[in-house]
């Protein structure tokens, strides 16, 4: 089946520095991935939408300055948390959508990415 | 039993015995549904989904019921497995989302041997 790759899996950072996580598409081509954010114990909550080649579009209350999404090429987006504080520490998971091929419109998920910002 | 509060809504079941999971989704225009399996630290996994045109779908082992009237999606797991212990989710696609999954708050589900 498709895959969809993060990286990195796990990153600790110092409060006040930038993270950037990537995920990709490894087989296939997403025109849309989405991000996800989850906290323990608790739900996936959408943060963003990302379409290649345009800005992404993000949900109520998520700070776009704070949460830099940037979807270059179809198999790439990245998601940057600046200026990052303890309560950033989350576990994120993105999403990228098969644009073509025998998986069209099903949705991948990447393995997640923990953040623990200290 | 089941717990609620802080935690996760949780399903303890004999292992050889059905599990029935149940979720309440929001927006009566969602026309596309999926169940998810997420392990601790992973990603959800894809289970099962279904259209809103219909209202029973099964899979090896699962069964995903529909019921539009209520808002209400039940995933059913025959012959419960150590390995079927994880928290389940189900998600709603507004129509014409382009995808956009909208997860429910999950229940656990724990397997004793």
């Amino acid at each position: 089946g498709a895959v969809v790759s993060q990286h990195p899996s796990r990153v600790i950072c110092k409060s006040g520095t930038s993270v950037k996580i990537e995920c990709r598409s490894l087989d296939f081509q997403a025109t849309t991935m989405f991000w996800y954010r989850q906290f323990p114990k608790k739900s996936l909550m959408l943060m963003a939408t990302s379409n290649e080649g345009s800005k992404a579009t993000y949900e109520q209350g998520v700070e776009k300055d704070k949460f830099l999404i940037n979807h270059a090429s179809l198999t790439l987006s990245t998601l940057t948390v600046t200026s990052a504080h303890p309560e950033d520490s989350s576990f994120y998971i993105c999403s990228a959508r098969d644009a073509g091929g025998a998986n069209t419109g099903e949705l991948f998920f990447g393995e997640g990415s923990r953040l623990t910002v200290l | 039993g089941e717990s609620v509060g802080l935690h996760l809504p949780t399903l303890s079941v004999q292992e050889g015995d059905n599990s029935i999971i149940n979720c309440a989704y929001s927006n009566s225009a969602s026309d596309y549904f999926i169940w998810y399996k997420q392990e601790s630290g992973k990603g959800p996994q894809f289970i099962i989904d279904i259209r809103s045109n219909m209202d029973k779908r099964q899979g090896q082992r699962v069964t995903v019921l529909l019921n539009k009237t209520v808002k209400h999606l039940s995933l059913q797991i025959a012959a419960t497995q150590p390995g079927d212990s994880a928290v389940y989710f189900c998600a709603e696609s507004p129509e014409d989302s382009s995808y956009k999954l909208i997860f429910g708050s999950g229940t656990r589900l724990l397997v004793r041997p």
